[in-house]
């Protein structure tokens, strides 16, 4: 199984609202990724996790704040978002970081800050 | 850094043709290669990698092939199906080490039409 889960499915939020993405994979990755997907564009790294501390962070504004509860769970909280933040959020795993490994992503959250 | 070039940016065939999508990289020291397929409202779906040991790689209709030297690697469908229809991403990844973590670099995406 190279399941992972992302709630929720579609989100709209202000840009006041404080709002948290959250993923999940239960197939023993000790990485897990966070990606930003724009239309019509490819997958953006925005952060990564390796056994749950975050190793790298593609210079994203601090209005997004990952966190990494435990070694399946992986959120993603949001504040004062601001409209071009709009996007596909992905959240993907791998066996282990910076394999290479096989990465899986999960379905993604749809996110649209009015 | 990598740079991945990715063509066609469309491409569409009919039912039953072949299908190739090419990529070339910069950085030889990647060494894995993956192709991802994404349709429309899902997230990226892995379907077939190939890493810099092996020429070829094939996984039913799909196969993909790696020419190291030459630094580019193209993805192959026979008997396309409707179902196919898709946006296919490429990408790139060196091993970790130095300022690398074995970050994928992707492609700029092809839409692949299948008319049925």
């Amino acid at each position: 199984d190279t399941e992972v889960t992302q709630t929720p499915k579609h989100l709209v939020m202000g840009m006041t609202n404080k709002k948290s993405l959250k993923c999940e994979q239960h197939m023993g990755h000790r990485a897990m990724y966070w990606y930003k997907q724009k239309a019509k564009k490819p997958p953006e790294l925005m952060f990564v996790y390796s056994y749950e501390k975050l190793s790298i962070n593609e210079s994203v504004p601090s209005r997004f704040s990952p966190e990494c509860p435990n070694s399946s769970l992986l959120n993603l909280h949001l504040h004062a978002l601001q409209p071009e933040d709009s996007a596909l959020y992905l959240c993907a795993s791998s066996h282990l970081a910076g394999g290479p490994y096989e990465q899986y992503f999960g379905p993604g959250t749809r996110l649209t800050v009015t | 850094g990598e740079n991945v070039e990715q063509h066609p940016s469309t491409l569409s065939v009919q039912e039953g043709d072949s299908a190739v999508i090419k990529c070339t990289y910069s950085d030889s020291a990647s060494n894995y290669f993956p192709w991802y397929k994404q349709e429309l409202g899902k997230g990226p779906q892995l379907i077939i990698d190939i890493r810099s040991n092996v020429g070829e790689k094939k996984d039913q209709r799909i196969a993909v092939t790696l020419n190291k030297t030459a630094k580019h690697f193209s993805l192959h469908i026979t008997e396309t199906q409707p179902e196919d229809s898709a946006v296919y991403f490429c990408a790139a990844s060196a091993n970790a080490g130095g300022t690398s973590y074995g970050k994928l670099t992707f492609g700029q995406g092809t839409i692949l039409t299948v008319h049925p």
